[in-house]
């Protein structure tokens, strides 16, 4: 496709359950990056990937989140045991090099968690 | 405190009006500087992007960067409704888009 892509744009999902967002980023492309936005604010740093590898994952809020791109392409977020306060939007930008001036941002998740 | 403070909003200028953004922040480190438009339900969109302080024109859009007052503003000449969206500075120490740190976005709406 021309742009990221994230699956699903939406998901509601119950307490305690688990769920899994992904990210298929633009072809060619070896940083991926997950950042997540709350109602009324920026996007928040969660993870970042350069190539397969988790360059840095400081941004996850806890051990509930986890993040893979085993073949160096689609990443996928992963969150255990679900709780309300991680109902947002979960966005992903990928770029073709760390150091490019422009990351594309796909359409994000909205996850909601009832 | 937050690292970078932006007004929230909401902006609201009629057509044509010149319309004026900004954010401050407290961090030294950062270097690099970012406007994304982010229209409702949608990813963030990259505007422009500059380093250190100056000047950045790309058509109806400036971006001002001043380092010494921590301070950059966004610029929009000749508002289109178009142009109705949520406005979100962001920065970095680093070229890149490893930890960005965004503002909280300031809604505009452009009335025509």
């Amino acid at each position: 496709g021309a742009g990221v892509s994230q699956t699903p744009s939406n998901k509601v999902t119950e307490k305690g359950k688990y769920v899994e967002l992904r990210c298929d980023p633009i072809s060619g492309h070896t940083a991926l990056y997950w950042y997540r936005q709350s109602l009324g604010q920026g996007p928040e740093f969660l993870i970042y990937f350069q190539g397969t590898g988790a360059a840095d994952d400081s941004g996850l809020p806890n051990d509930r989140f986890f993040a893979v791109r085993p073949e160096g392409s689609v990443s996928t977020l992963k969150i255990q045991r679900t709780e309300r306060g991680d109902s947002a939007m979960y966005l992903c930008a990928s770029s073709r090099r760390t150091v490019d001036t422009e990351a594309f941002f796909g359409q994000g998740t909205r996850l909601t968690v009832v | 405190q937050k690292e970078v403070e932006q007004d929230p909003g909401p902006l609201s200028v009629p057509e044509g009006a010149i319309v004026s953004l900004n954010c401050t922040y407290s961090n030294s480190a950062f270097q690099y500087f970012m406007w994304y438009r982010q229209y409702s339900r949608k990813g963030p969109e990259l505007l422009m992007y500059t380093y250190s302080s100056g000047n950045k024109e790309d058509g109806r859009f400036t971006a001002q960067v001043d380092k010494s007052s921590k301070y950059i503003s966004l610029f929009i000449r000749d508002s289109q409704p178009s142009d109705s969206a949520t406005y979100l500075c962001a920065m970095s120490p680093w070229g890149g888009y490893q930890k960005v740190t965004f503002g909280t976005g300031t809604k505009l709406q452009v009335i025509p």
